[in-house]
C-alpha cells in the first residue's frame, strides 16, 4: 500500500496567517492527490481533488500544489472556520490511502 | 445538497458481526460508486472497500478480505457494509462516501464526496 506522510502533525496559527501543510507519498502518485477537512464530530469534507482543483463551494484561500511525491495544501489567510484537521489521500492505486492528518489549532 | 444517511451506533461483542446501512438519494443511486471507510480515534480514515451499484462490482481492501461484505440495494437506494469476526481494534467510526459519477473514466475511489454522518461501532466484551 502507498503510505502517506503528512507534516507537521499539528500547528498553531493566528487568524490571517498563511498555513502550509505537506504530504509525501511513499511512491509517485502523479497528480492523484486529494485534500479533506475534518472538524470535530463531523465527517471529512472534500476540499481539493487532483492536486489543484477546488471542490465546489470551497473558498479560494485554499490552494493545492505539487506532483509526484511532494504535495502542499496552503491556506493563504486562515480564518476561524478553518481550524480543523486536514488529511491528504492518494487515488493513484488501490487501496486509496490517507495521511494521519494535520491539526490546525488557534494560537 | 446530497446527503448520505447512515444507521445508528452499535455495540458488539468480540467475534460477532455488525451491519451498517447507508441510504443515498434514490434518483442517482446507480450513477455513483459507494465506498466505506473507517476511522479509529485519533487516526486518519482507512478505506474498507466499495461497490458500483450499476454493475454490482465490489472491491475490498486486502486487509478486510474475507471479513467484509458490501452490497447495494437498488430498490431502497441503500448500501450495506457487514463486518464479521469483530475484534476490539475494529472499534471505529464507519463512514460511507460517494465516489465519482460512473462513466467519467475515474476510478470509484478517485475521491470521496459527500460522506455520511458516520456510525460508531464499539466492540467490547
Amino acid at each position: 500500500d502507498i503510505q502517506m506522510t503528512q507534516s507537521p502533525s499539528s500547528l498553531s496559527a493566528s487568524v490571517g496567517d498563511r498555513v502550509t501543510i505537506i504530504c509525501r507519498p511513499s511512491q509517485t502518485i502523479k497528480n492523484y492527490l486529494n485534500w479533506y477537512q475534518q472538524k470535530p464530530g463531523k465527517a471529512p469534507k472534500l476540499l481539493i481533488y487532483g492536486v489543484t482543483n477546488l471542490q465546489s463551494g470551497v473558498p479560494s484561500r485554499f490552494s493545492g500544489s505539487g506532483s509526484g511525491t511532494d504535495f502542499t495544501l496552503t491556506i493563504s489567510s486562515v480564518q476561524p472556520e478553518d481550524f480543523a484537521t486536514y488529511y491528504c489521500q492518494q487515488s493513484y492505486r488501490s487501496p486509496p490511502t490517507f495521511g494521519h492528518g494535520t491539526k490546525v489549532e488557534i494560537k | 445538497q446530497v446527503q448520505l444517511v447512515q444507521s445508528g451506533a452499535e455495540v458488539k461483542k468480540p467475534g460477532s458481526s455488525v451491519k451498517v446501512s447507508c441510504k443515498t438519494p434514490g434518483d442517482t443511486f446507480n450513477s455513483y460508486s459507494i465506498s466505506w471507510a473507517r476511522q479509529a480515534p485519533g487516526q486518519g480514515p482507512e478505506w474498507v472497500g466499495g461497490v458500483m451499484p450499476m454493475s454490482g462490482i465490489v472491491n475490498y481492501a486486502q486487509k478486510f478480505q474475507g471479513r467484509v461484505t458490501i452490497t447495494a440495494d437498488e430498490s431502497t437506494a441503500t448500501s450495506y457494509m457487514e463486518l464479521t469476526g469483530l475484534k476490539s481494534d475494529d472499534t471505529a467510526i464507519y463512514y460511507c462516501a460517494r465516489g465519482p459519477r460512473s462513466g467519467t473514466g475515474r476510478e470509484p475511489y478517485y475521491w470521496f464526496d459527500p460522506w455520511g454522518q458516520g456510525t460508531l461501532v464499539t466492540v467490547s466484551s
